[in-house]
């Protein structure tokens, strides 16, 4: 099954608003969260990553909510802007629980449009 | 910082063909990761070395795929007896150590025809 979802394949946000990408997990063990970015025919690029042991992280016009009883995790841009148009993959990892197996579990993809 | 450096960035072979793929993690990087991307799979896992030994393989299709690290600085994935299923871009990543975060590279396109 998909461990890691994103239900909203899609996302169309004005420019200078706020984007919500959302992300849902099963894994219990998931302890590290992360969200790419990825242009077409480019590899992902990573923006912002957070530990379970905290439930959020800001990074400039970014920020990482993450919910663990509701196994979600979100990431918000602000002010959002055309060139933040792309594929954004969240990814999840249990590192600790694997005893350091760090591989990434990632979603589908949500492609953000933001429009002049 | 060069970054991971993927070679070659396209393959074509035909059906029944073997196809090797190289990474070169980022200097200093104890961790080479593997992934396999399609329209349909999406970005899928498919083997972990750390510190050049393998730790993982669970995401590796059980025949004519395999992965070896012979040394720190080079990776590689090799396809035997490539099939038309086998078409995606390979992607590897490497991270400083352990709970590092992943960096990949620009990917290798593989068409098997």
């Amino acid at each position: 099954g998909q461990q890691v979802k994103q239900s909203s394949p899609s996302l169309t946000v004005q420019e200078g608003g706020i984007s919500i990408l959302n992300c849902d997990y099963e894994n219990d063990m998931f302890d590290y969260f992360a969200w790419y970015k990825k242009y077409p025919d480019n590899s992902p690029t990573l923006l912002i990553s957070v530990r379970s042991n905290v439930d959020k992280r800001e990074d400039g016009r970014l920020t990482v909510f993450l919910n663990k009883s509701g196994k979600h995790f979100s990431l918000h841009i602000t002010a959002s802007q055309p060139e933040d148009t792309a594929v954004y993959l969240c990814a999840a990892g249990a590192w600790v629980a694997t005893g350091g197996n760090n591989k990434l579990t990632f979603g589908q993809g949500t492609v953000l449009s933001v429009i002049p | 910082n060069a970054g991971v450096i993927q070679t070659p960035r396209h393959k074509v072979t035909g059906k029944g063909q073997e196809a090797t793929l190289w990474c070169e993690p980022i200097s200093g990087h104890s961790a080479v990761f593997w992934y396999r991307q399609t329209i349909v799979q999406g970005l899928e896992f498919l083997t972990y070395f750390r510190n050049q030994a393998p730790i993982d393989d669970s995401g590796m299709p059980k025949e004519r795929f395999s992965a070896q690290m012979p040394n720190q600085s080079h990776s590689t994935l090799k396809i035997q007896s490539t099939q038309p299923q086998d078409s995606a871009v390979y992607l590897c990543a490497s991270s400083r150590d352990w709970g590092g975060e992943q960096y990949f590279g620009p990917g290798t396109r593989l068409t098997v025809l």
